[in-house]
């Protein structure tokens, strides 16, 4: 069965802090894997990765997979209250994607 | 781009009556559509993949003769939750693979439906 398990499950920062989200997977017949972000309503789509070690960057967020030992972490610099979503890691194997529980980020003025 | 719709975005219905969803590519054609249902405070769970013009997949434990899936055209599934119970009240969400970009594994999510059943 397949597992991914993100952490921490919550956390609370102040603007202009960095936050790191990780993600642990075991996936049969992994593919790639992908980061969105909920807010109140559809997830929107953030990163995919496919490959181990290349990080991806949009503004201030980026990400980096590790193949190997089957984690991935989304980073968040200078935080802003927008930035308060829950945010989902999804591996994907073949073309189903399975989400984690999901780490919800809340940032204070 | 790569906007996916459903309609509607909340709906309230009475025990034992039927509610369909639709879910529609706006910008992109999807060959492959996904229904998932989250629970408060819960993940994403899938509940069937559909594909245009066969019969969806559905994953372990979800009754396929409760949740009817079509998928008619490359724009357009629909969910159909029949004698809805209680239980049933969750949030839908829909999900679509651009077919142009049938490389990548990146899904397209609706906006959600918010199914309370009295």
């Amino acid at each position: 069965e397949d597992k991914v398990v993100q952490s921490p499950l919550s956390l609370v920062v102040h603007e202009g802090d960095t936050v790191t989200l990780n993600c642990s997977y075991e996936v049969t017949n992994f593919r790639s894997l992908l980061w969105y972000k909920q807010e109140k309503k559809a997830p929107t789509f953030l990163f995919m990765l496919t490959s181990s070690g290349i990080e991806k960057k949009s503004g201030r967020l980026s990400s980096i997979l590790d193949k190997k030992e089957l984690f991935s972490i989304l980073n968040i610099t200078a935080t802003q209250t927008g930035d308060s979503a829950i945010y989902l890691c999804a591996p994907s194997n073949d073309y189903k994607l399975s989400f984690g529980a999901g780490t919800t980020v809340t940032v204070r003025a | 781009g790569a906007v996916v719709s459903q309609h509607p975005s909340r709906v309230i219905c009475k025990s034992g009556t039927s509610v369909k969803i639709e879910c529609r590519s706006l910008d992109f054609q999807a060959t492959t559509m996904f229904w998932y249902r989250q629970f408060p405070k819960q993940s994403l769970m899938l509940m069937a993949t559909s594909n245009e013009g066969s019969k969806a997949t559905y994953e372990q434990g979800v009754e396929k003769d409760k949740f009817l899936i079509n998928h008619a055209s490359l724009t357009l599934s629909t969910l159909t939750v029949t004698s809805a119970h209680p239980e049933d009240s969750s949030f839908y969400i829909c999900s679509a693979r651009d077919l142009q970009r049938l490389r990548t594994d990146t899904q397209y999510f609706g906006p959600g439906t918010r199914l309370t059943v009295l």
